[in-house]
């Protein structure tokens, strides 16, 4: 069974902080995603990802198929940043599996 | 934006009543899902489709059931609801498999009392 951990579940920032959240998850995958879920609850991908790094804007999100792990990167952070950040992994069937999301808050 | 309209957003019943969601997608997109959100754990996974009269449980699918008669809409139902099922339900659309892009509905907000 594919299991997902998130770390740190909760992050506080000053305004302009490079910030690492961190995803491990315990068997193979072919895919991963990043997610954001803002305060009033949308849920928006971000990022999916299979090897290497993906970069969009300010935000990287990189994965390292070996260790089993992967990080999203938010550099300059900023207020609006501040959400849920949720990874998700599949084995390459049709269901996700969900870590239970790292909430970030960037302080002006 | 995927077109991904979920309703009611909030709804409170009581104990024993039916209840559907409706996710209504506006993109062809041929898989559906359903999940539930509750605090400390992650999302997850009710039933999905992958495709109009094709459906198959997810992990949590005890007491839910599911029907999709046309691409565009996928139904959730509680046959009879009970206070474990408060929870928000999210459903989410891709166009092919998980490989894609996921785009998901505002969320819906049940109120089992």
């Amino acid at each position: 069974k594919n299991e997902v951990e998130q770390s740190p579940q909760n992050l506080t920032a000053q305004e302009g902080e490079f910030i690492t959240i961190n995803c491990s998850y315990s068997v193979g995958i072919s895919a991963l995603h990043w997610l954001q879920q803002h305060p009033g609850g949308g849920i928006v991908s971000l990022f999916m990802l299979s090897s290497g790094k993906k970069k969009h804007g300010r935000l990287i999100a990189t994965i390292n198929i070996q260790e089993k792990h992967s990080s999203l990167h938010i550099t300059a952070s900023h207020p609006r940043d501040s959400a849920v950040y949720i990874c998700a992994s599949n084995f390459g069937n049709e269901k996700l599996t969900f870590g239970t999301g790292t909430r970030l808050t960037i302080i002006p | 934006d995927a077109g991904i309209t979920q309703s009611p957003r909030h709804k409170v019943t009581e104990t024993g009543t039916p209840v559907t969601l409706r996710c209504h997608q506006t993109e062809n997109h041929r898989y559906m899902y359903w999940y539930r959100q509750d605090p400390g754990h992650g999302l997850r996974l009710i039933h999905y489709s992958y495709g109009v009269k094709d459906t198959d449980k997810g992990e949590v699918s005890d007491g839910y059931s599911v029907s999709r008669s046309k691409t565009e809409d996928f139904l959730l139902t509680l046959e009879s609801a009970t206070s474990s099922q408060t929870s928000v339900y999210f459903c989410a659309t891709t166009m092919r498999t998980q490989h894609r892009e996921l785009f998901f509905g505002e969320g819906s907000r049940l109120t089992v009392l």
